[in-house]
């Protein structure tokens, strides 16, 4: 069973470009988290969504961030018109239920860098 | 402050030492969980704790956990280089689903 697949791993544009980051949960998972990670700091939630369902997106800026989870197809957050503070780490974390009670797994992060 | 501040900052060991982590929140948890980040890798789950739990042991793990003092604490027990890494305490806040992180304890086992 293959873990929770993120890519590309590593993401560079400039400044202005939209940037689209992908997660495929673990098989049989319906819940997907992502979270962003700045240097020296440990993780912030953004949004929680089910298949096509945002559940929670309370820690997702309201502008130039999106987020989806279509009902075929990886889980996607898009970065529009990317700027220098937007460079991070995001992770993608998937569970089979909702989160509580049970573990979060977490895929290997996309790294965005901004020029 | 946030939910999840660990202490110490970063700890040193020797191999085959004990290395103990802590971790203070603020508000009511379902349950608390550790997680392990190698340099620029993803986190890896430890263990789970929750609130109606004490204390709970995986290998060389042991989590214990002090809802009255909104406390929980990691030990590693006879450590190996290979432990090294960030060591971060994630909060539910109540929530189920949306966990809050500290900044995390980098453990350095010296071989």
């Amino acid at each position: 069973n293959a873990g929770v697949m993120q890519n590309p791993r590593h993401l560079v544009r400039r400044r202005g470009q939209e940037a689209r980051l992908r997660c495929s949960p673990m098989k049989g998972h319906s819940h997907v988290y992502w979270y962003r990670q700045l240097p020296e700091e440990g993780l912030k939630f953004m949004v929680y969504l089910q298949k096509e369902n945002i559940i929670d997106e309370s820690g997702m800026p309201k502008e130039r961030f999106s987020a989806e989870f279509p009902k075929e197809g990886p889980s996607i957050l898009r970065i529009q018109q990317v700027v220098r503070g937007d460079s991070a780490a995001y992770f993608c974390a998937s569970s089979p239920r909702e989160g509580g009670g049970h573990e979060q797994f977490f895929g290997p992060g996309t790294r965005l860098t901004v020029l | 402050s946030q939910q999840g501040e660990e202490d110490p900052q970063a700890l040193s060991i020797q191999e085959g030492e004990n290395a103990t982590m802590n971790c203070s929140y603020k508000t009511s948890i379902n349950n608390l969980q550790w997680y392990r980040q190698n340099s620029g890798r993803g986190l890896v789950h430890l263990i789970l704790i929750r609130s109606n739990e004490r204390e709970k042991h995986s290998g060389r793990l042991r989590v214990t956990l002090d809802t009255s003092k909104k406390s929980s604490s990691l030990l590693i027990t006879a450590s190996r280089a290979a432990d090294t890494a960030s060591y971060f305490c994630a909060t539910d806040g109540g929530s189920n689903y949306k966990l809050t992180f500290g900044k995390g304890t980098l453990l350095t086992v010296n071989p």
